[in-house]
Order: C-alpha cells, then sequence, then structure tokens
C-alpha cells in the first residue's frame, strides 16, 4: 500500500463544476503539498498547508491533520484546470517528499 | 522568479551510454533533488543535496550517481544506461533546511534504446 494515496485517478467534468479531489496518507507528517502537473511536464506547487483551510483563487486546499485527509477544491471549474494534480506529504526527514500518484482532471466545455 | 532549468527536454540515448542530465537554479536555494516520474507510480525519489559536495540517496539511487560541485548545478549520471532507465526526469530545488516549497524544473524525457 503506498504512503500517500489520491482519489479519484483520473476525473472528468464539465466547466463550471466543483471539484473535488481527495488525498488520505498513512505516516506522521509536518506538512503536505498540493502540486499541478501541465501536459508537458512542468510541475507548479499550489499549496503547502499543515493544518486547516487555504485559499487561492478557486483553489481551496484543506487538511485533518487527526485523519490524515487532504482535499483539494476547485470552485467553478475550467478547461485551463485541466492537468493532473498531484498530493505530496513531507514527514521525518525533513526536506523529502513522498507522492501521490496524481489525480488526471480534464475539464471539457 | 525562482527558475529551474533542466538542460534537455528530450533526450534519446543507447544501451550502454553515460548520459549526464544537468539542472540549474538561479535562487541560492541549498536543497536540490532529482526525480524519475513514471505512469502509476507518481514521483519517485533518485537522489538529494542539502549543501555543495553532500548528497544523500532517494528511494531507488540503484544505477545513478550524482555530482555538486557548485550550489546551483546538480547533476543526475546514468553511468551505463538501460532500457528501464526509460523515464521522465524532474529536477527541483527548495531553499534551507526543511525542505518547504519545492520548485520543479521542465522535466527530461529521456529514452534508452
Amino acid at each position: 500500500k503506498n504512503e500517500v494515496e489520491q482519489s479519484p485517478q483520473n476525473l472528468t467534468a464539465q466547466e463550471g463544476e466543483f471539484i473535488t479531489i481527495n488525498c488520505s496518507y498513512s505516516v506522521g507528517i509536518s506538512a503536505l503539498h498540493w502540486l499541478q502537473q501541465h501536459p508537458g511536464g512542468g510541475i507548479v506547487s499550489l499549496f503547502m498547508l499543515s493544518s486547516g483551510k487555504k485559499k487561492h483563487g478557486r483553489l481551496i486546499a484543506t487538511i485533518n491533520i487527526q485523519e490524515k485527509h487532504s482535499s483539494l477544491h476547485i470552485t467553478a471549474s475550467h478547461p485551463r484546470d485541466s492537468a493532473v494534480y498531484i498530493c505530496a506529504v513531507r514527514g521525518g526527514t525533513a526536506s523529502k517528499l513522498t507522492f501521490g500518484t496524481g489525480t488526471r482532471l480534464q475539464v471539457t466545455l | 522568479d525562482v527558475k529551474v532549468t533542466q538542460s534537455s527536454r528530450y533526450l534519446v540515448k543507447r544501451t550502454g551510454e553515460k548520459v549526464f542530465l544537468e539542472c540549474v537554479q538561479d535562487m541560492d536555494h541549498e536543497n536540490m533533488f532529482w526525480y524519475r516520474q513514471d505512469p502509476g507510480l507518481g514521483l519517485r525519489l533518485i537522489y538529494f543535496s542539502y549543501d555543495v559536495k553532500m548528497k544523500e540517496k532517494g528511494d531507488i539511487p540503484e544505477g545513478y550517481s550524482v555530482s555538486r560541485e557548485k550550489k546551483e548545478r546538480f547533476s543526475l549520471i546514468l553511468e551505463s544506461a538501460s532500457t528501464n532507465q526509460t523515464s521522465m526526469y524532474l529536477c527541483a530545488s527548495s531553499p534551507g533546511w526543511g525542505g518547504l516549497i519545492q520548485y520543479f524544473g521542465a522535466g527530461t524525457r529521456l529514452s534508452v534504446l
């Protein structure tokens, strides 16, 4: 079993829909990251959080430390949100991240 | 803006060749990382470095070595490339001990024939 599990693996939504991507982890962590990878490979960091909730534009990330679970929400989704969203956790060794396998999101018109 | 530059976007090599993948960052970051990304497996850490001439093995170091002679440059070396090293390779950097946010390069898609 992977230390970081994401669901769903693939997600198709229509423009305007509210989207939720989930991440569960099995190890103690000091922080959780959400990353976005567009076709072509470039990865951008969206959020780093260790408690509560963060918001940036239409993106919201939440984390529940007790339940070892985080969610990434996208409000009013748009085709440009189509990408792979990756959850990663930072655990005992301060600099190392453990990654989930990603959720491929396709937003259609 | 932080810039992490990988020397090649696409690379085709033959089995047995020695392959160098170069990564340069322009933000004076202490930490640098090499990952490979394969379908269904996500990103896996090959090596990382937290200072010049310092390196630590990641989760899958076999068949790879690294070099960090200058703070801004972190090289990944495949001593004798094999077909199972065909993959997307991503370099990242982050400031200071503690990791914080990692900044990624655009990736190098390596094919070993």
